[in-house]
């Protein structure tokens, strides 16, 4: 199955502590990126990834951090979890250039 | 840092009216914009990119920047009942992408 597959589906923390999210995609694409979408449903992106170039939201708080280790694997990790940081996370790829965008069916955060 | 604000915050345009949307930028340097649209609980799409001073039409959007005045628009002909949607631009500079919070454009039949 060829797809953009997400971990954990739904994850609870309390403030301060340290989470990750992982992303795969089976699509062969080369660019992959992470969202954040808000109570309002609106998608907010956080970074992109190609070819080992990242791209940056610069409104994107420090203790955001994607690693990657190939082209097919794009994690979020965030340090110190802070309220506001509930949402949903989604995880997408594309070719480079391309508009077309197959996203992840997203991981759901609760900061307590 | 990086600063783009746009404006409105919002806009309703009737059906066949033009639509304008502004973005400002703060870094000078910056080489590569683009507008975006978003449909509520969808990705972005990319309407129109602009890399250099004057225009750039893509079908009815149209991409106008201008460096010295630290500026870019998006004008919409003929908008339609579906073009309502979140718009966003986006700036870029040695790597680094800077978004906009974005127009809420709602088209009136």
């Amino acid at each position: 199955e060829t797809a953009v597959f997400q971990t954990p589906n739904y994850h609870v923390t309390q403030v301060g502590n340290e989470v990750s999210f992982n992303c795969k995609q089976t699509l062969g694409h080369d660019t992959m990126y992470w969202y954040k979408q808000d109570s309002k449903k609106l998608l907010k992106i956080m970074f992109s990834y190609n070819n080992k170039q990242l791209i940056v939201n610069e409104t994107v708080p420090r203790r955001f951090s994607p690693q990657s280790s190939d082209k097919a694997h794009l994690n979020l990790r965030i340090k110190s979890v802070e309220p506001e940081d509930s949402a949903v996370y989604l995880c997408a790829s594309s070719w480079v250039n391309q508009d077309t965008q197959y996203f992840g069916p997203g991981t759901r955060l609760l900061v307590l | 840092q990086q600063k783009v604000q746009q404006s409105p915050e919002s806009l309703t345009v009737s059906e066949g009216a033009m639509a304008s949307l502004n973005c400002t930028f703060s870094d000078g340097t910056s080489n590569n914009f683009r507008w975006y649209r978003q449909h509520s609980a969808k990705g972005l799409e990319v309407l129109v990119s602009i890399f250099s001073d004057g225009e750039k039409e893509e079908g009815r959007f149209t991409a106008h920047l201008n460096r010295a005045n630290l500026h870019v628009s998006l004008h919409i002909r003929e908008p339609q009942p579906s073009d309502s949607a979140v718009y966003l631009c986006a700036v870029r500079n040695t790597g680094k992408l800077t978004f906009g919070d974005g127009t809420v454009l709602t088209v009136k039949p």
